[in-house]
C-alpha cells in the first residue's frame, strides 16, 4: 500500500533564508513521487518529480528534493525563499493503476 | 497550460439544485480524477476513471456522480446542493495505466478548476 505524510502542516520562514518541506512515504515498490505547488485560487502545479532517475531532482523556481529509499523521504528544499513562494505545497506518491495518493499539504509563509 | 480544460470556471447557484462540471482530459490521456478542495476539508479525492470505467472512489458523497464517455470527456453532477458543497473542484488526468509494469510513470495534470458557490 501506499501513503505520504508531509510532516509539518506550516512552515514559516523569512525573506532569503533556506526552505525545507518534508515528506515520507510508504509504497511497496520503487515509486514515482511528485511536488505540487498551489498558489491561492490556482489549480496545482507540478514542481518536480522523481521517476526512478537521479536521486536529486532539480524542478522549477529553484526548488529540489532528494529522493532518499533507505530513508523513505523525499524532502522539497530551495536554497533562498522569495516572497512569490508563498503557497501550499502537496508530496505525492503514484501508486499502481494510475493511483494518485496525496499527502495533507504544507503551507508555506514567507516573511519580509 | 496544462492541456486539461474544465467548465464553468464559476458557477454560483442555489441550494436543492442540481450543477454538472465538465473536464476534458489532456489528449492521449485516459484517466481522469475528480478532487473537491474545500477551506475545512482541504483537497479530497472523489472518484477516478479510466477509459471510460470507474476506477476508484475517494470521499464521494451519494448526491454526486460522475461519468467518462467514449470521447474520453467527463463530467462530475452534483445534486441537492448544499451550503457545504461550495468548493473548487478539479480535474486532473494521467497517462496510460501501466499497471504493475514497471518503467518512468508520468504525473497528474490539473485544470484549472470550477468554483462552486452555493448560496
Amino acid at each position: 500500500a501506499q501513503s505520504v505524510t508531509q510532516l509539518d502542516s506550516h512552515v514559516s520562514v523569512s525573506e532569503g533564508t533556506p526552505v525545507l518541506l518534508r515528506c515520507n512515504y510508504s509504497s511497496s515498490y520503487s515509486p514515482s513521487l511528485f511536488w505540487y505547488v498551489q498558489h491561492p485560487n490556482k489549480g496545482l502545479q507540478l514542481l518536480l518529480k522523481y521517476t526512478s532517475a537521479a536521486t536529486l531532482v532539480k524542478g522549477i523556481n529553484g526548488f529540489e528534493a532528494e529522493f532518499k529509499k533507505s530513508e523513505t523521504s523525499f524532502h522539497l528544499t530551495k536554497p533562498s525563499a522569495h516572497m512569490s513562494d508563498a503557497a501550499e505545497y502537496f508530496c505525492v506518491v503514484r501508486g499502481n493503476f494510475n493511483k494518485f495518493y496525496f499527502g495533507s499539504g504544507t503551507k508555506l509563509n514567507v516573511k519580509p | 497550460d496544462s492541456g486539461v480544460t474544465q467548465t464553468p470556471k464559476h458557477l454560483i447557484t442555489a441550494t436543492g439544485q442540481r450543477v454538472t462540471l465538465r473536464c476534458s482530459p489532456r489528449s492521449g490521456d485516459l484517466s481522469v480524477y475528480w478532487y473537491q478542495q474545500s477551506l475545512d476539508q482541504g483537497l479530497q479525492f472523489l472518484i477516478q476513471y479510466y477509459n471510460g470505467e470507474e476506477r476508484a472512489k475517494g470521499n464521494i458523497l451519494e448526491r454526486f456522480s460522475a461519468q467518462q464517455f467514449p470521447d474520453l470527456h467527463s463530467e462530475l453532477n452534483l445534486s441537492s446542493l448544499e451550503l457545504g458543497d461550495s468548493a473548487l473542484y478539479f480535474c486532473a488526468s494521467s497517462d496510460r495505466d501501466r499497471g504493475l509494469a514497471g518503467g518512468p510513470v508520468g504525473e497528474l495534470f490539473f485544470g484549472e478548476g470550477s468554483r462552486l458557490t452555493v448560496l
